[in-house]
């Protein structure tokens, strides 16, 4: 079946350790993306891809990095300079590049600080 | 600061009632779209309304859009208790369509 795959489910963080959360998929989508999403809140924007080897910030991209290697693949690494890192983690992926028409969702990432 | 706002926060209903959800935004967009979260799972893409259109229809969910009021409703019909569901609307970046700004999100409760 066709998708995003996120990896781990649960993931904690002890203080001062980067972290790096998993997204894969094999939708042949050329742009991904990661959200955060804090409690009864909405999505906000951390960094997107929108091909292999570039990527470029969103709202919230300090304390955060990634990288795009493959075509398949955006892992966000959560660094010790997130300093409120609790959330849930959400990777998405776009068919296109222009303007969004359709974003699909992986099932995501909940980060927590032991 | 969020390009769309849900109208209200919360919704409780009972099963075979309707669901009506408000967004607004603040710029000119080219499309709105919504989207569904379970509880703890990602989003599903649920209906896109283009710029240039009033109302589509996809089973039992209507969507209007009206740009003079930069506003959308989102109606779910003869609602279930499996509708139970976080709904959001999103609208593409005026300087960059490729991002998509979410609101914060109706926390829809159908009671059986």
């Amino acid at each position: 079946d066709g998708g995003i795959t996120q990896s781990p489910k649960y993931l904690f963080r002890k203080e001062g350790q980067n972290v790096t959360l998993s997204c894969e998929q094999n939708l042949n989508h050329d742009a991904m993306y990661w959200y955060r999403q804090d409690p009864g809140q909405g999505l906000r924007l951390i960094y997107y891809s929108q091909i292999v080897n570039d990527f470029q910030k969103g709202d919230i991209a300090e304390g955060y990095s990634v990288s795009r290697e493959k075509k398949e693949s955006f892992p966000l690494t959560v660094t010790s300079a997130q300093k409120n890192p609790t959330a849930f983690y959400l990777c998405a992926s776009s068919a296109f590049t222009g303007t969004i028409e359709k974003l699909f969702f992986g099932s995501g990432t909940q980060l927590s600080v032991l | 600061s969020q390009q769309g706002e849900e109208d209200p926060q919360a919704l409780s209903i009972q099963e075979g009632e309707n669901a009506t959800m408000n967004c607004s935004y603040k710029t000119s967009i080219n499309n709105l779209q919504w989207y569904r979260q379970n509880s703890g799972r990602g989003l599903v893409h649920l209906i896109l309304i283009r710029s240039n259109e009033r109302e589509k229809h996809s089973g039992r969910l209507r969507v209007t859009l009206d740009t003079s009021k930069k506003s959308s409703s989102l109606l779910i019909t003869a609602s279930r208790a499996a509708d139970t569901a976080s709904y959001f609307c999103a609208t593409p970046q005026e300087t960059s369509g490729s991002r998509l700004t979410f609101g914060e999100g109706t926390q829809l409760t159908v009671n059986p």
